[in-house]
């Protein structure tokens, strides 16, 4: 069942915030997040397990509420490295079940 | 985290022939994963590899189609077979560490 991002794509000006949803019809047992540049491979931002966490990684955080099956990511005082195209995956095993299902993606563009 | 060599980059294919891709880990992984980008598209998984058993398949894939070997714990292949233009694509290969994925650099199949 691939989650559901929004928005599709948005653009920002150096310095401003953004951010991303994830939504999931099912339970889910963690969710990924991912960057991917243009033609470059995803790269790894973030993991949040079962549990309602939420994480930081310099200025990029994100949060997951099980309840709700969501999770959100937020860009602050975005830089222009932070374009690209993010994806949320989302996996419901966990274990040797292991299966991401990614998002359609948010296209992130940051202008000067 | 993980280095994964993935050739050949790219490749320009005739119609009704076969593609094979090459995904190298500079560590032992036990699953390893293979997905497909169409341009602008989102990663979906075209099934997993584990090392010592049968690929496991995703709804929409093959194996006469998509044909996977995983001979160690640092090596897989992936051949696309009777290729089409339909075929035209970015294959990823990822592994798992850590819970987190780590994506090869890509294989962009071009099919005439």
């Amino acid at each position: 069942q691939q989650p559901v991002q929004s928005p599709q794509a948005v653009i920002l000006r150096e310095g401003e915030d953004a951010v991303i949803n994830c939504s999931s019809s099912k339970a889910l047992y963690s969710v990924h997040w991912y960057r991917q540049k243009h033609g470059e491979a995803p790269v790894f931002l973030m993991i949040l397990l079962k549990g309602g966490e939420q994480k930081g990684h310099e200025k990029i955080s994100a949060s997951f509420n099980e309840k709700k099956q969501q999770s959100s990511l937020y860009l602050t005082a975005s830089q222009l490295s932070y374009s690209g195209t993010y994806f949320c995956g989302t996996e419901m095993g966990g274990g040797s079940n292991y299966k991401l299902t990614f998002g359609k993606g948010t296209l992130l563009t940051v202008n000067p | 985290s993980a280095v994964i060599s993935q050739k050949p980059s790219r490749d320009i294919c005739q119609r009704g022939t076969s593609l094979t891709i090459q995904c190298q880990v500079d560590s032992q992984v036990t699953m390893m994963f293979w997905y497909r980008q169409q341009p602008g598209q989102s990663l979906t998984l075209i099934a997993t590899a584990n090392q010592g058993s049968e690929a496991t398949y995703e709804s929409g894939f093959v194996i006469d189609k998509f044909p996977i070997s995983r001979p160690n714990l640092t090596f897989s292949t992936l051949t696309v077979s009777n290729l089409s233009p339909e075929d035209s694509s970015i294959y990823l290969c990822s592994v798992r560490e850590n819970e987190k994925l780590f994506f090869g650099s890509g294989t962009q199949l071009s099919v005439l």
